[in-house]
């Protein structure tokens, strides 16, 4: 069973501050995608990664996945009251199947 | 040019009684997936249909199937209701469901079991 686990569960910071949050997979998936979702709405892309080493930037949001194509991080810089969601790491295996994390709770306070 | 749209937006049921979810996927897109996503978790993978059939089908039993019209529209059907089954389902619709094919997620079907 392919595994994905989000670190960590629940970040409540400043806004202003910078923070890191991770996803660890057991095993290899075809591509590794981020999402934000938002209090009743469904989850909505935020970047695909696909080769290992692979460094992505979207503003302040700094995607990283890693040589082994096991494990990924997001980088947000100056956070904003508007970056508060669910995070959600997926990994992607044929035919597009996506296994979830269980996300990782972001606040960022005013 | 119309996302992925979902209905109904929520939905109370009690147990042992069946439900019907819809969802009409993007403009352009062929495959479409369903997820479940219980409070607190990720969404887990229930099935994919693609050219009107399912092609993948995640761990969930028997009383959970679907279909796929021609117009690439797809219903999710639940008998049997359980309290478990409740739950935000999602729906995501991609262009011919490759792993590096972006999904697009509609709003999803809030689903209450009482």
């Amino acid at each position: 069973t392919q595994l994905l686990e989000q670190s960590p569960q629940f970040l409540s910071i400043q806004e202003g501050e910078n923070l890191t949050v991770y996803c660890n997979s057991s095993s290899v998936f075809s591509s590794l995608q981020w999402y934000r979702q938002e209090p009743g709405e469904g989850p909505v892309l935020l970047v695909t990664v696909v080769t290992g080493g692979e460094v992505k930037k979207l503003k302040r949001l700094t995607f990283q996945f890693g040589d082994a194509r096991k494990d990924s991080s997001l980088h947000i810089t100056a956070a904003q009251t508007g970056d508060t969601g669910l995070y959600l790491c997926a990994g992607a295996g044929a035919n597009s199947k996506l296994t979830f994390g269980k996300g990782i709770t972001l606040s960022v306070r005013p | 040019d119309a996302g992925v749209t979902q209905s109904p937006t929520h939905l109370i049921k009690t147990r042992g009684q069946q439900v019907t979810l819809r969802c009409s996927p993007k403009s352009g897109h062929d495959t479409v997936s369903w997820y479940q996503q219980a409070l607190g978790q990720g969404p887990q993978f229930i099935f994919q249909y693609y050219e009107e059939e399912e092609r993948q089908r995640g761990n969930f039993p028997d009383r959970f199937s679907g279909h796929q019209f021609p117009n690439y529209s797809s219903e999710l059907n639940v008998n049997a209701l359980l309290l478990g089954d409740s739950a935000l389902y999602l729906c995501a619709s991609s262009y011919s469901g490759g792993p590096y094919q972006p999904q697009h997620f509609g709003d999803g079907t809030r689903l209450s079991i009482l």
